[in-house]
């Protein structure tokens, strides 16, 4: 019962270096969310995936990109790493057809840029 | 505007002692709040929604729309209460699901 699943859990990059954070999800929620946890600022939304085939800007979208592969799956890249993108990246899904569900998280992606 | 407030970063009890943890919110509309946790090691949970009106391993947190509040009490904390929590308000902008989240609170219960 893996739920919502993240790779890698651990990446160490270079400044200007590029990467892409994978995201899966087994519980057919149609919605999907990255945030990112800095101390003291919370979980900040940088992207969404309202219903496959859709992608909304957040509250931190600069510097991200992302792709709603399928029903699934929803990616995050980093196309030119920066320091200020060193973070824990957290993946997200839930059901949004009838109503608001509480999200699923997964075990987040922790992220070093040097 | 929207945004969800809890203004301390890090809580310290005793074991038995009570436990508030505060969440102010703004917003126009009718709120729709939440209470996440993070246990060391684990992945962000669901403790409880306040349409739900539940007690979760003894919490509690009611809506107080003329404070604009969300505070999560339990009357006898528990070591293994030890955690960060967040407090989430589901955002405006049709049925996509999203949440602010405050900037969270670190509970730390002491033997």
């Amino acid at each position: 019962n893996a739920g919502v699943t993240q790779t890698p859990k651990f990446q160490v990059l270079k400044t200007g270096q590029s990467m892409t954070l994978q995201c899966a999800q087994d519980m057919n929620h149609n919605s999907m969310y990255w945030y990112r946890q800095d101390p003291g600022m919370g979980l900040r939304l940088i992207y969404y995936s309202a219903s496959e085939g859709t992608t909304d800007k957040g509250e931190v979208p600069n510097g991200y990109n992302v792709s709603r592969l399928n029903k699934r799956e929803f990616s995050l890249r980093l196309e030119s790493a920066a320091p200020s993108q060193t973070s824990v990246y957290f993946c997200a899904s839930s059901e949004t057809y009838r109503g608001t569900w509480p999200q699923h998280f997964g075990d987040g992606t922790r992220l070093s840029i040097l | 505007a929207q945004r969800v407030t809890q203004p301390e970063k890090l809580l310290s009890v005793f074991k038995g002692a009570p436990v508030e943890l505060k969440c102010n919110y703004s917003y126009s509309g009718s709120p729709e709040l939440f209470w996440y946790v993070q246990y060391s090691r684990q992945r962000l949970q669901l403790l409880l929604r306040h349409i739900s009106r539940e007690s979760i391993k003894g919490f509690t947190a009611d809506l107080n729309k003329g404070e604009t509040s969300f505070h999560l009490k339990k009357p006898f904390a528990q070591e293994e209460d030890s955690a960060m929590y967040y407090c989430a308000l589901k955002g405006l902008g049709g049925n996509t699901g999203k949440l602010i989240f405050g900037q969270g609170t670190t509970l730390q219960v002491k033997p």
